[in-house]
């Protein structure tokens, strides 16, 4: 079974600092999806992120970036600029390539953004 | 309009309630999931639908059960609601088939509380 940890329970920048949230996961695939996903206050799940497995260049999304390492197992998300409407809860979320397609979900990083 | 709707938004029930969850949605989607949210473990997968027909037990189904009326409807039942039951409950959407990538769309949630 695949596993997800992200060990940053808590973190806290200041406004316009970059920061870097970080995820390890645990398969046997070769082929999978990972995902950071945004929960703001509001409690909405908004997708910021997709990297494909297959793929060796990092995904990019305007201001939000992943260092994805396929041998390591690791997937980090890095937050450039950062903004007052970045504070939310993000996970990290894995799903294989193909099957049931089921996400399996870190237990969150609780990102505070300051003014 | 939303695509994924779910209702109640919010609900507080006592210990031994049945409770049921709703989850509509328009997108016209085959694969529905019910996801549970709880403070330091992330989203946890509880039932998965790939058609009226195909029901399939998640990760935490033990004290769940789901009826899938119409394809674009999935309900979720606690039976007989206990404490530990409290929490953030989410309904997600994809399409098939599992030949590529499928976003699953979550709905807005619905805080459920057991006392």
């Amino acid at each position: 079974a695949q596993t997800v940890t992200q060990s940053q329970p808590e973190m806290s920048v200041q406004e316009a600092e970059t920061v870097t949230l970080s995820c390890t996961y645990d398969t046997s695939e070769s082929n999978y999806y990972l995902f950071w996903y945004k929960q703001p206050p509001s409690r909405q799940m908004i997708l910021v992120i997709r990297q494909e497995a297959y793929k060796q260049q990092n995904a990019t999304e305007n201001r939000f970036s992943v260092n994805f390492q396929k041998a390591a197992k690791s997937f980090s998300l890095k937050i450039s600029d950062s903004q007052l409407g970045d504070t939310a809860m993000y996970f990290c979320a894995f799903m294989n390539y193909k099957g049931a397609q089921k996400l399996v979900f870190g237990q969150g990083t609780r990102l505070t953004i300051n003014p | 309009d939303a695509d994924v709707t779910q209702t109640p938004r919010n609900r507080i029930t006592k210990t031994g309630k049945r409770i049921m969850l709703e989850c509509s949605q328009t997108k016209g989607h085959d694969r529905m999931y019910w996801y549970r949210q709880d403070p330091g473990l992330g989203l946890r997968l509880i039932y998965y639908s790939f058609d009226v027909k195909d029901i399939n037990k998640g990760e935490i189904s033990d004290g769940y059960s789901v009826s899938r009326q119409a394809q674009a409807k999935f309900s979720l039942s606690l039976e007989s609601a206990i404490p530990n039951q409290t929490a953030l409950y989410f309904c997600a959407t994809s399409t098939g088939p599992p030949s590529s990538y499928n976003e699953q769309f979550f709905g807005p949630g619905t805080r459920l509380t057991v006392l």
